[in-house]
């Protein structure tokens, strides 16, 4: 069936640092690509979405690419800063004219090192 | 508008008790969620429904039952509760499908002992 995989599951890195997420989906009929935010004992928050007809979204400090040949997408998060540590959820949405097929990656543990 | 409650928040059962958590969303949306959230495993889904009176499977829908009766809540029932259900859960809705942000509920701790 579908999946999206997730890279890394862990990663740390050195505040002030950039880290990225990488997301590999395999319905070629996804047109959706949100990524979430979780702290811990928090529900996921959403933080930056890109739809399948863009290749680029930047908000602030984060970023998210899509690569829909390859079919695969990145959260950059630039600059980072102790408030960044999370985990971090990417999705892949697939739309049909009465559901929808959500499906999320297995998650990436992000530590900032002060 | 508080968004998407869920209720109860904790809970310990015994292997073989039922029992319902419930969600409810002030938002209008048509599209709920059920989804389970274990160590390493991300969000899977359990059940969805795309509108008041309808229900569909998802990933992960077998020990688990699901109504929703009324647009604004969403049930989640565990008839026999197994040790394998320990899970944080979580609730979500959206206005509709695809393209529409998902917002999600605090999370239930169950565990099945």
């Amino acid at each position: 069936g579908e999946n999206v995989e997730q890279h890394p599951s862990t990663l740390s890195v050195q505040e002030g640092d950039s880290a990225v997420i990488k997301c590999t989906y395999s319905d070629s009929a996804s047109n959706y690509f949100p990524w979430y935010k979780q702290e811990l004992g928090k529900r996921p928050q959403l933080i930056i979405d890109i739809r399948s007809n863009v290749g680029e979204k930047k908000d602030q400090r984060i970023a998210v690419t899509l690569n829909k040949t390859a079919k695969h997408f990145s959260l950059h998060i630039t600059e980072t800063q102790p408030e960044d540590s999370a985990v971090y959820f990417c999705a892949a949405i697939t739309g049909y004219s009465s559901a929808s097929k959500i499906i999320f990656g297995s998650g990436t543990r992000l530590s900032i090192r002060p | 508008n508080a968004g998407v409650t869920q209720t109860p928040k904790f809970r310990v059962l015994k292997t073989g008790q039922s029992m319902t958590l419930l969600c409810a969303q002030d938002m209008n949306h048509e599209y709920m969620y059920w989804y389970r959230q274990d160590p390493g495993m991300g969000l899977r889904l359990i059940h969805y429904s795309v509108g008041e009176g309808t229900t569909a499977k998802g990933e992960v829908p077998d020990g688990y039952n699901v109504s929703r009766l009324k647009k604004q809540n969403f049930l989640l029932g565990l008839e026999s509760a197994a040790p394998s259900q320990t899970s944080v859960y979580f609730c979500a809705s959206s206005y509709k499908g695809s393209g529409n942000t998902i917002y999600f509920g605090e999370g239930s701790w169950l565990t099945v002992v």
